[in-house]
């Protein structure tokens, strides 16, 4: 059972444009939100993260936006940069009190920064 | 402090034997976390350390799984008799609170022959 599905396994933009990365969940318990990047042989490295009480939630270059209706969440970063290219995992945690906040990701995007 | 630390980074090791990880979380951070990637996936969680105290474990954790993390400070997750299906990336994390991020370390990759 994915609850927390990216389902591009790819994506290429040009410099300066803007890269739109986007992510679907199921569980309705789910009330924060995170995006990752991940170089290889690298840990994630945390990027921005979005409460459920909120739709949007922006950092510089990186805006997340949530849909909690469509249970859907995009990251957009404007402008892209090649530095940008890595894979991207959208991430989520639940309600629960006693899940202590783990952490469920999709299975990522790797997005291409060309030149 | 410089963040999640993770020892070794890389680890080959032949099918059967035992193999243990330490991760060093960031000091104030008392929520640790232990995931596995495999390639073409998202990490999965393992388990999940409050202080001292083992929380949850995933279904994924088998019985040659066991993770400790004395005193609430550093964890070592140990792989007893290991089998190919084992090799992955092993990453730890910590956090300071819920619903706050995790920060990760660089994983261990394994590679059992």
């Amino acid at each position: 059972d994915q609850q927390v599905k990216q389902n591009s396994p790819s994506l290429s933009v040009q410099e300066g444009r803007i890269s739109i990365l986007n992510c679907d969940y199921t569980n309705s318990m789910f009330d924060y939100f995170l995006w990752y990047k991940k170089y290889p042989a690298e840990g994630p490295t945390f990027l921005i993260s979005i409460s459920s009480i909120k739709d949007k939630n922006e950092d510089g270059r990186f805006t997340v936006f949530l849909n909690k209706s469509a249970k859907h969440l995009s990251l957009h970063i404007v402008p892209s940069q090649p530095g940008d290219s890595a894979v991207y995992f959208c991430a989520a945690s639940a309600r629960e009190e006693t899940s202590g906040s783990r952490l469920t990701f999709g299975e990522g995007t790797q997005l291409t920064v060309n030149p | 402090d410089t963040g999640v630390s993770q020892d070794p980074r890389h680890k080959i090791t032949k099918r059967g034997q035992n193999v243990t990880f330490r991760c060093d979380p960031i000091s104030e951070h008392n929520r640790l976390y232990w995931y596995r990637q495999t390639l073409g996936q998202g990490p999965e969680f393992l388990t999940y350390f409050q202080n001292e105290a083992q929380l949850e474990k995933s279904r994924l954790l088998s019985d040659r799984f066991s993770a400790e993390r004395p005193k609430g400070s550093f964890s070592t997750l140990e792989i007893q008799r290991t089998e190919q299906g084992d090799s992955a990336m092993y990453l730890c994390a910590s956090s300071l609170r819920k619903n706050t991020e995790a920060f990760f370390g660089q994983g261990t990759r394994l590679t059992v022959v």
